[in-house]
């Protein structure tokens, strides 16, 4: 089975900062991931993904993605965050190595960018 | 040009009663998703069609049915609503069939809040 874990229920930084939410996986065969954002009474936004290629992926709004398979984790990052990045981000991860497979996704980390 | 429409935005409705939540996509898509949201902002797979076969049915009440009419629409209908019921419902889609760059993300409908008193 697989799943994914968002350690941090919430993570503040001042605006400015750099910014990380983390998030690890675990899945049978090899992990499609992605991010996506939720802004208040919104709908969930995609932002980047990875399925193959460079480790490092980039995504809207200056977000990028760090793929690290011998630490099973895929680390949100923006080198200067912004009031306006303050939402709800939540990781998924598909293994689709098996037909089709679902998509599994974390309890989401609320980032809160402090002016 | 909306990519994932849901109608209503809003449902409140009393326990006991069968309500109905639709969902179209434009985008030509070959897979949507039934999610429930709770309080919490914990996300929930319900369902998921490929191609308007049912691929995914998660632990769910048989109280909730869906119904894909065809590839661009899901539609979710509720029986014998409970106060349990109560959350904002997703729906989604994706491209699953790798046909290019834009393959297996999901887009997101704006959700619809239901509220069961």
């Amino acid at each position: 089975a697989q799943s994914v874990a968002q350690p941090e229920d919430q993570v503040n930084v001042a605006e400015g900062n750099p910014l990380t939410v983390k998030c690890t996986y675990s899945v049978s065969g090899n992990p499609y991931l992605f991010w996506y954002v939720q802004y208040p009474n919104r709908g969930l936004q995609f932002l980047l993904k990875y399925i193959t290629g460079d480790n490092l992926v980039k995504g809207s709004y200056g977000f990028e993605a760090e793929f690290n398979k011998s630490q099973t984790s895929f680390h949100l990052k923006k080198p200067s965050a912004l009031v306006s990045d303050s939402a709800l981000y939540f990781c998924a991860v598909r293994d689709l190595s098996g037909g089709y497979q679902k998509v599994t996704f974390g309890t989401g980390t609320k980032l809160q960018v402090i002016p | 040009d909306t990519a994932v429409s849901q109608t209503p935005k809003y449902l409140v409705t009393q326990m006991g009663n069968d309500k109905s939540i639709k969902c179209e996509q434009n985008l030509g898509h070959d897979t949507m998703y039934w999610y429930k949201q709770d309080s919490k902002k914990f996300l929930k797979i319900m369902f998921s069609y490929n191609n308007k076969e049912l691929i995914i049915n998660e632990t769910v009440p048989n109280r909730f049915s869906p119904k894909s009419p065809d590839k661009a629409h899901l539609n979710l209908h509720i029986n014998s609503l409970e106060l349990g019921d109560s959350a904002v419902y997703f729906c989604a889609s994706s491209q699953d069939r790798f046909s290019g760059r834009n393959s297996y993300e999901q887009y997101f409908g704006p959700g619809t809040r239901l509220t069961v008193t």
